[in-house]
């Protein structure tokens, strides 16, 4: 199994809705990242979260963490066409002897 | 200058061919990766540099070479690739944490390559 779930694994939504995203660890999250990516192209960096109950927002976009749950959602105001894409949960695995692992992708269509 | 470029943005090779794809950034990053990204998959780590040393390789195939010739660029060397490592390839820097450190800033992206091997 993933060490990082997202769900839903996809979503359509009218512009103008809100929608939220949720990505799940495994493990204790040291650091959690989100990350947009349009199709085939590379990925922008959205925010990162490292304490529990952080909560931090680029415009209409809001990320929370909640480390007893091991869970981050991101939360999209009023969405528009733009926002349409692959979001992508990231986790710091340095203290697992691993690296960076990335969640599945959560794959975003904003119908105008 | 906060980007990650990378060229070139698609590559189709002969799996006789010998090719390089190549990463460059100027945010005087120490720490540098190569991710690599199957259709629907999230990206997979391959390799990482830090102070222009390798630190990190995920067991990825020798056809797979990869090369920092200083601390601005990163370099992937193809040979002898199959069908089957057609797939979008993502160069990535981020501030070096330090050894056994974790990683505490965000990583910068590039574009991709978007590889085809025939």
């Amino acid at each position: 199994s993933q060490e990082l779930e997202q769900s839903p694994q996809s979503l359509i939504v009218q512009e103008g809705k809100n929608l939220t995203i949720n990505c799940t660890s495994s493990k204790t999250l040291y650091g959690l990242y989100w990350y947009k990516q349009k199709y085939g192209e590379g990925l922008i960096f959205l925010m990162m979260l490292q304490k529990g109950g952080e909560e931090k927002s680029h415009e209409k976009i809001t990320a929370k963490l909640d480390e007893k749950k091991q869970q981050s959602s991101l939360h999209i105001t009023a969405s528009q066409p733009s926002h349409a894409g692959i979001y992508l949960c990231g986790a710091d695995r340095r203290n697992y002897g691993q690296n960076f692992v990335f969640g599945p992708g959560t794959r975003l269509s904003v119908l105008p | 200058d906060t980007e990650v470029t990378q060229t070139p943005k698609h590559l189709v090779m002969g799996m006789t061919n010998k090719k390089s794809l190549k990463c460059e950034q100027h945010m005087g990053h120490r720490a540098m990766y190569w991710y690599k990204q199957k259709a629907k998959k999230p990206p997979e780590l391959m390799f990482v540099y830090s102070y222009e040393k390798l630190s990190i390789n995920e067991s990825v195939p020798s056809r797979f070479s990869p090369e920092c010739p200083n601390s601005s660029l990163l370099n992937l060397h193809l040979h002898a690739l199959q069908p089957e490592d057609s797939a979008l390839y993502l160069c990535a820097s981020s501030q070096d944490p330090g050894a056994g450190v974790s990683v505490n800033t965000e990583a910068f992206f590039g574009q991709g390559t978007r590889l085809t091997v025939v």
